[in-house]
């Protein structure tokens, strides 16, 4: 069964500094990697994806992540934070279903707080 | 785009009654939408695959009888929460499948008094 590790419940860093999210998956192929992030009482945004190629992945609002299949992980990075990045941050991995789609296996998250 | 909505965006009800939660893809068409659920500061939990005209899939744990699906249509999902109880609490989030990524829909906070 697949499923997805992100150590770090909660990272703190000051605005401009750069930031890097961890993400472990376990997966028997080759997986397809999202990065989302949720604000407070809303859904889920689509930051970036991996489903193959290039193994350094750009995405929205200036987050980049890189693929390592040695290492089983799919790191999000960003250069310098704003204080508009404060939010939850969520890994998923997903497995093709039969009929089409993705099916997503989530981890914990990350909840990032910017400090000013 | 690929947008989805969820409505209502919170809902809250009294211990036994059912409450039903509307999905839609709004510029779209969805073979596959999927219900998480997710309690306060935790990750999302997959509640079930629905698939338009089957019966949906549930994962382990979730009784299909308390959470009826519904996927009558290429651009609508539905999700009722049948007798409701204080427990039932929680964020409920949609999603819909378009190729190999889901848009997900806003939420709907429910609360059962």
């Amino acid at each position: 069964a697949q499923s997805v590790t992100q150590p770090d419940i909660h990272i703190t860093v000051s605005e401009g500094a750069s930031l890097e999210l961890r993400c472990n998956y376990s997966y028997g192929a080759t997986p397809y990697l999202f990065w989302y992030v949720q604000s407070p009482g809303q859904g889920l945004q689509l930051l970036l994806k991996y489903f193959s190629g290039d193994t350094l992945v750009q995405g929205i609002k200036g987050f980049e992540a890189e693929f390592k299949r040695s290492q089983s992980s799919f790191n999000l990075r960003k250069p310098s934070v704003h204080w508009s990045d404060a939010a939850e941050y969520f890994c998923a991995v997903g497995s093709i279903l039969t009929g089409g789609g993705n099916k997503l296996t989530f981890g914990t998250g990350t909840q990032l707080k910017v400090e000013l | 785009g690929a947008v989805v909505s969820q409505h209502p965006s919170w809902v809250i009800c009294k211990s036994g009654t059912s409450v039903k939660i509307e999905c839609r893809s709004l510029d779209f068409q969805a073979t596959t939408m999927f219900w998480y659920r997710q309690f306060p500061k935790q990750s999302l939990m997959l509640m079930a695959t629905s698939n338009e005209g089957s019966k949906a899939t549930y994962e382990q744990g979730v009784e299909k009888d308390k959470f009826l699906i519904n996927h009558a249509s290429l651009t609508l999902s539905t999700l009722t929460v049948t007798s409701a109880h204080p427990e039932d609490s929680s964020f409920y989030i949609c999603s819909a499948s378009k190729y190999n990524e889901q848009f997900f829909g806003p939420g709907t906070r429910l609360t059962v008094l």
